[in-house]
């Protein structure tokens, strides 16, 4: 069974351009989770999504945004990049409800030049 | 919003030895989970935690719910290079993870 997939695995913009991320889940999970991995630095929650709403959002600008789909894969937007949004995306997919386990794709790496 | 106090954030070991580390919360989880992360990767579950007391084990790896749902400790046991890595807690829902602690391992 394949497990969370993230695309592109990197990818290269310029800053003020605009980046798509991709993620789709295990299948039958419907929560898909968005972190911000900065070099050497902890796991910083951007969004929440969980059967095509989302439930939660962390403290980020609203150039940060994303959705979910029926199919429950899920797509974060990055608008007007900044030199600083340089990091590991990475999205986690669960069952919905609160006894249950995460599972980490293998991340986006965003470069911002 | 809700935030996990994760210690120590880094350690230094001799191969062979023990390592443990903690997470506390202000919040009430029903879930805590623990993972490991290599450079430039996306993190692995190790270890799920169901129960308010719950003790699980996964090979060298131990884990403990705390009884008041608001803390978890890791240990590792008889270290070896491998486990070189940074260690995050996550307590569920939503997924809320500690800042993490960097293990390196000396042989």
């Amino acid at each position: 069974e394949a497990g969370v997939t993230q695309s592109p695995t990197h990818l290269i913009k310029t800053r003020g351009q605009q980046a798509t991320l991709r993620c789709s889940p295990i299948s039958g999970h419907t929560s898909v989770y968005w972190y911000q991995q900065a070099l050497g630095l902890g796991l910083q929650f951007l969004l929440w999504y969980d059967e095509g709403e989302e439930r939660n959002r962390g403290n980020f600008p609203p150039r940060f945004s994303g959705r979910q789909f029926p199919n429950y894969s899920s797509e974060l937007n990055v608008n007007a990049l900044e030199l600083e949004d340089s990091a590991l995306y990475l999205c986690a997919s669960s069952l919905g409800g609160q006894i249950t386990e995460a599972f980490f794709g293998q991340g986006t790496r965003l470069t911002v030049v | 919003g809700q935030q996990l106090n994760q210690s120590p954030q880094s350690m230094f070991i001799q191969e062979g030895e023990d390592v443990s580390m903690n997470c506390t919360s202000s919040s009430i989880f029903n879930t805590w989970l623990w993972y490991k992360q290599d450079p430039g990767e996306g993190p692995v579950l190790l270890i799920a935690l169901y129960k308010a007391g719950e003790l699980t084990s996964n090979g060298r790896l131990t884990a403990q719910f705390g009884i008041t749902r608001k803390d978890s400790f890791l240990n590792i046991s008889a270290s070896i290079p491998s486990d070189v890595g940074i260690y995050f807690c996550a307590g569920l829902t939503p997924l809320v993870f500690g800042k993490g602690t960097r293990l390196s391992v000396i042989a």
